[in-house]
């Protein structure tokens, strides 16, 4: 099984900041790492697949980079609606299909 | 526009028995691996259980291995998970969740807006 690891599990960011989250994989899973944003009492949304291709109405402040076993979200220049948990996944050599533990990002 | 609609959630004991289903619409259902992912309370996301766009696969964590059965009826555009001998740390809030691509069942790019399922006495 692949585990995937992130950090911090929580950061503080005041508006208009730059937040940077990582995510490790145990062992590579090439670029087939997503990344999603969950905020409280709704489903996760899909922000990044491939580890850098946004998906369809993701604003451009959101970026993914990467590859093998390390990977990072930067969202360039925080606004109100971003403060939310996000969560890495591999899709790669699967099942199973296994998600990091979390990155609350907070407002400072 | 996709949309995914869980239903079957509720309170059921130990040893229980249930029925989740996903109604889906706004794409070609069956072009599409669909899975289960859930969320324990407070805590993180885990994938449940894929199973591909024919049926013909089926995929599970192994938590639910054995106690879990993915199925889908593409004439209804729906997706089903049966769960038996449910226990404790099955509760969660339970969605399912489209694949990206049709070649690529692993990646999430719609999810339902979920449904709580309670294992209590």
């Amino acid at each position: 099984e692949i585990v995937m690891t992130q950090s911090p599990a929580t950061l503080s960011v005041s508006p208009g900041e730059r937040a940077t989250l990582s995510c490790r994989a145990s062992q590579s899973v090439s670029s087939n790492l997503a990344w999603y944003q969950q905020k409280p009492g709704q489903a996760p949304r899909l922000l990044i697949y491939g580890a850098s291709t946004r998906a369809t109405g993701i604003p451009a402040r959101f970026s993914g980079s990467g590859s093998g076993t390390e990977f990072t979200l930067t969202i360039s220049s925080l606004q109100s609606e971003d403060f939310a948990v996000y969560y890495c996944q591999h899709y790669n050599n699967w099942p199973p299909i296994t998600f990091g533990q979390g990155t609350r990002l907070e407002i400072k | 526009e996709v949309q995914l609609l869980e239903s079957g959630g509720g309170l059921v004991q130990p040893g229980g028995s249930l029925r989740l289903s996903c109604a889906a619409s706004g794409f070609t259902f069956s072009s599409y691996a669909m899975s289960w992912v859930r969320q324990a309370p407070g805590k993180g996301l885990e994938w449940v259980s894929v199973i591909s766009g024919s049926g013909g696969s089926t995929y599970y964590a192994d938590s639910v291995k054995g106690r879990f059965t993915v199925s889908r009826d593409n004439s209804k555009n729906t997706l089903y998970v049966q769960m038996n001998s449910l226990r404790a740390e099955d509760t969660a809030v339970y969605y399912c969740a489209k694949a990206g691509s049709v070649v690529v069942a692993a990646l999430f790019d719609y999810w339902g807006q979920g449904i709580l399922v309670t294992v209590s006495s």
